[in-house]
């Protein structure tokens, strides 16, 4: 079946180096992903979103990489800092049969050390 | 702009109790969706609802769980017979249109079955 997946359950970085965090998604006919922020208590935040028709977005400090030949996405936060320690899911659109819904991956927790 | 109002956040029944969650879509969003976090594992898709209409139920159990979306008023995700697996973050995101590029999620109701 569908699913979303994350290749390494926690990430630990020092403050001022850059992240990455990977995805595996296995629908091939998935067109549209989003990265989420989930702190400790609250419900995920956008971060941002990438269409199947680019291999690149860039935002204000995170780029998402789509690499549809190996379906595996990553999201880069640079010059991390201590406010980005959280967990991130990236989730991709399914069109099922009555419309679209978002597939969770199980999240990536990333630490922040100062 | 209020966002997605989710209420209560944090709910304890006792095993066989009802839970009822509310969720409030944003303004203006006519879609919603409800999702459960279970500790340290992603978000898994249960159901999908319009103003009055249930549009993908695919992920909700059979038995003891049902959604609603009135006309008028919140949403509401309702448990019957509550168990000690039920126990976890339920939580509610809505959209203008039903796609996946507008969800905006609320903080969640945080179910504990004792």
């Amino acid at each position: 079946g569908e699913s979303v997946g994350l290749h390494l359950p926690t990430l630990s970085v020092q403050e001022g180096d850059n992240s990455i965090i990977n995805c595996a998604y296995s629908n091939s006919a998935s067109d549209y992903f989003i990265w989420y922020k989930q702190e400790s208590g609250k419900g995920p935040q956008f971060i941002i979103d990438i269409r199947s028709n680019m291999d690149k977005r860039q935002g204000q400090r995170v780029t998402v990489l789509l690499n549809k030949t190996v379906k595996h996405l990553s999201l880069q936060i640079a010059a991390t800092q201590p406010g980005d320690s959280a967990v991130y899911f990236c989730a991709e659109k399914t069109k099922g049969e009555y419309g679209n819904k978002l597939v969770f991956g199980a999240g990536t927790i990333l630490r922040v050390k100062s | 702009n209020a966002g997605v109002m989710q209420n209560p956040r944090h709910l304890v029944r006792r095993r066989g109790q009802e839970a009822r969650l509310r969720c409030s879509p944003m303004k203006g969003h006519s879609h919603v969706y409800w999702y459960r976090q279970l500790p340290e594992e992603g978000l898994k898709f249960m159901v999908y609802l319009q103003k009055e209409n249930i549009i993908d139920e695919s992920g909700m159990p059979k038995e003891r769980f049902s959604a609603e979306f009135p006309k008028e008023g919140p949403s509401i995700l309702r448990i019957q017979q509550v168990v000690r697996g039920d126990s976890a973050a339920y939580f509610c995101a809505s959209s203008p249109q039903g796609q996946a590029s507008g969800y905006t999620f609320g903080s969640g109701t945080r179910l504990t079955v004792v």
